[in-house]
Formats: structure tokens, sequence, C-alpha cells
């Protein structure tokens, strides 16, 4: 079983559809994050949840909306998104207190169409 | 400025041969120093740790410069399965961990 675990795998929306993609992760960490990964474009780092509590949003815009329910698991709702949104979305968690390194999950491929 | 700046590459190598990438960063508060592998359509995975002292890892060897805010990674006697996206990693922890990536180099080994 992988530490972090993300569904669905791929994704393909409508500009109007809404989806969510989760995270799951059996590390027994207490901070996740969300990442972006465009086309030859470094990972961006949209979220940063640390116990439970929302604790950084890097200006990502309102059509993506994360919810942390508990330690373990991880949100990521999606609705009228754009074309330009289309990325490798890729979830991680560590444990504070340690130096920090991150474990990520395989990742959900998005095409807005 | 790139908060994490690395050579893109890509690197071309033939197989046995050692390769050095070098990483810089901007932020002098980050704390904690990593060296990540990504291969094509994968995630990123943990390759190794950066210590001030230097470390290494088989045929895999990390130093920090803090007072240059400069990163290496040396690869000896390079093999084909080393072919993938080498990411430099910056933990700006300051309250809570925030990894902070470069934009990564890529290593093609070949025959």
């Amino acid at each position: 079983e992988t530490g972090v675990t993300q569904t669905p795998r791929h994704l393909v929306m409508g500009m109007t559809n809404k989806k969510s993609l989760k995270c799951e992760q059996h590390l027994g960490h207490n901070a996740m994050y969300w990442y972006k990964q465009s086309a030859k474009k470094p990972l961006e780092l949209m979220f940063v949840y640390s116990l439970e509590e929302r604790v950084e949003n890097n200006s990502v815009p309102s059509r993506f909306s994360p919810e942390c329910p508990n330690s373990s698991h991880l949100f990521l709702h999606l609705h009228t998104l754009q074309p330009e949104d289309s990325a490798l979305y890729l979830c991680a968690s560590s444990q504070e207190g340690n130096s920090g390194e991150a474990f990520f999950g395989q990742g959900t491929r998005l095409t807005v169409v | 400025r790139k908060e994490v700046e690395q050579d893109p590459g890509p690197f071309n190598v033939p197989e046995g041969a050692t390769v050095a990438f070098n990483c810089t960063y901007s932020n002098s508060a980050s704390q904690s120093f990593f060296w990540y592998r990504q291969d094509c359509r994968k995630e990123p995975k943990l390759l190794m740790s950066v210590y001030s002292s230097g470390n290494e890892d088989g045929r895999f060897t990390a130093q920090l410069n803090r007072a240059s805010q400069y990163i290496s990674l040396l690869i000896r006697d390079s093999k084909l399965s080393d072919s993938a996206t080498y990411l430099c990693v910056v933990n700006i922890a300051g309250g809570y961990n925030k990894l902070i990536f470069g934009a990564g180099t890529r290593l093609a080994v070949h025959p």
C-alpha cells in the first residue's frame, strides 16, 4: 500500500462541471499539501494544511477549494475551471517538527475541455 | 528572482560518467534541503536530504553551502536508470513546513 493515495488518477472535465480530487495519507503525518505541476514549469504550492488548519493559500483562484476533514484526508473541489488549469495535481504529506521531507501521491492528471 | 534556481539541462551523459547539478536558493531563512527525483509522468520521490556537513548515499553526494545559498548533487558512475529529472527543494519552515521546488534538471544517461 502506498503512503499517499490520490484518486482519480485521470480526470477530464468540462468547464461547467464540478468535481473533487481526493487524497489520503497512511503515514500518520500532520501536514498535507496540494501542488500543481504544469508542463515545463516547477511544482507550484497551492495550499498547506497543518494540524487540519489551512495555513497557506498561495493566491489560488477561488474555483479551487480545498477541504481537510481530518489529518489523513485532503480534498480539492473544482468548479468552473479553465483550460489553463489542465495540469498534474499532486498531494503530499509531511510531519511537522521533522526536517520536512514530503511524500507525494501519484497525482491526478486533470484535463479541462 | 526565483526562490530556487536550477540549470534545466538536459544533461546527456554516457553510462559511467560523473555528473554534477547545482542549485541556488534566495531565502536565507531556509531550514532544510533535499534532492528529489521525478521520473516522466510520475510523482517526485525523495532522493536524499542535504546536510551542512555534506552527505553521501552510495553513488550520490550532496553538498550545502549556507553562506553562498548553494546546493549541489554529484552522481558518480551514472547508470541508465539514473535518467530522470532532479529537483532541488528547500523547506522555508516558519511555523509549518513549506517546500519550495526548483524547476528541475533533466538527466539522460545513454549507453
